[in-house]
């Protein structure tokens, strides 16, 4: 079975700076993806960036980084200059190979400071 | 909008009455899956389709849970002698239908059982 761990329930951070939420994963899967998804108080959740486990670069999607440690089973996510509209629940997710079900963390509220 | 959608977004019901929701996912979108997200939590896999295929359901989905998809486009979710632990965010979601790739969620239909 698949298992992730957000460590984190909530953090402040100061408007434009960096913030990073972890995310760690337990999976006997050789193949796999990593995902984190805003929830915004309104509920839907928004996809965010994807890391494929035979990925040897670390994904980017415009502000959002995925810091990827495979021996770690670390997924962080990092946020940068960070915006008002940032505040939300963010999830870390992680799919099976085959079947493509996604299994959640507990996930880590961020509120940014003006 | 092209998004996925969900219907009602609320419902409050009575405990042992029966509630359908309703998704219809992104057009092109093979695979379809729902989720329940309960307050507080990450959400959780109840099942998934490909096509009108039902493929995998979680041990989440009693009895009291169906779930179908005719046609293969549509899906409907049906709980029937509502609980009142029923009470959570149904979420639906779709993809294209290959594994790891990225699922795109609807906005969620909250419901509460009185």
């Amino acid at each position: 079975a698949q298992k992730i761990t957000q460590t984190q329930p909530g953090m402040f951070v100061q408007e434009k700076e960096a913030v990073t939420l972890d995310c760690t994963y337990d999976t006997s899967d050789p193949s796999y993806g990593l995902f984190w998804y805003k929830q915004p108080s309104s509920g839907e959740m928004i996809f965010l960036i994807y890391q494929g486990s035979y990925d040897q670069q670390n994904a980017t999607e415009g502000r959002y980084s995925l810091n990827f440690q495979k021996a770690r089973k670390s997924a962080n996510l990092v946020i940068s200059a960070s915006q008002l509209g940032d505040s939300a629940m963010y999830f870390c997710a992680t799919s099976k190979a085959a079947g493509n079900k996604l299994t959640f963390g507990g996930g880590t509220r961020v509120l940014v400071k003006p | 909008d092209t998004g996925v959608s969900q219907n009602p977004r609320h419902k409050i019901t009575k405990r042992g009455q029966n509630v359908t929701f309703r998704c219809d996912p992104i057009s092109e979108h093979n695979r379809l899956y729902w989720y329940r997200q309960t307050l507080g939590q990450g959400p959780e896999f109840l099942t998934y389709f490909q096509n009108e295929a039902q493929l995998e359901k979680s041990r989440l989905l009693s009895d009291r849970f169906s779930a179908e998809r005719p046609k293969g486009s549509f899906s409907t979710l049906e709980i029937q002698r509502t609980e009142q632990g029923d009470s959570a965010m149904y979420l639906c979601a779709s993809s294209l239908g290959q594994d790891q790739e990225t699922q795109y969620f609807g906005p969620g239909t909250r419901l509460l059982v009185l």
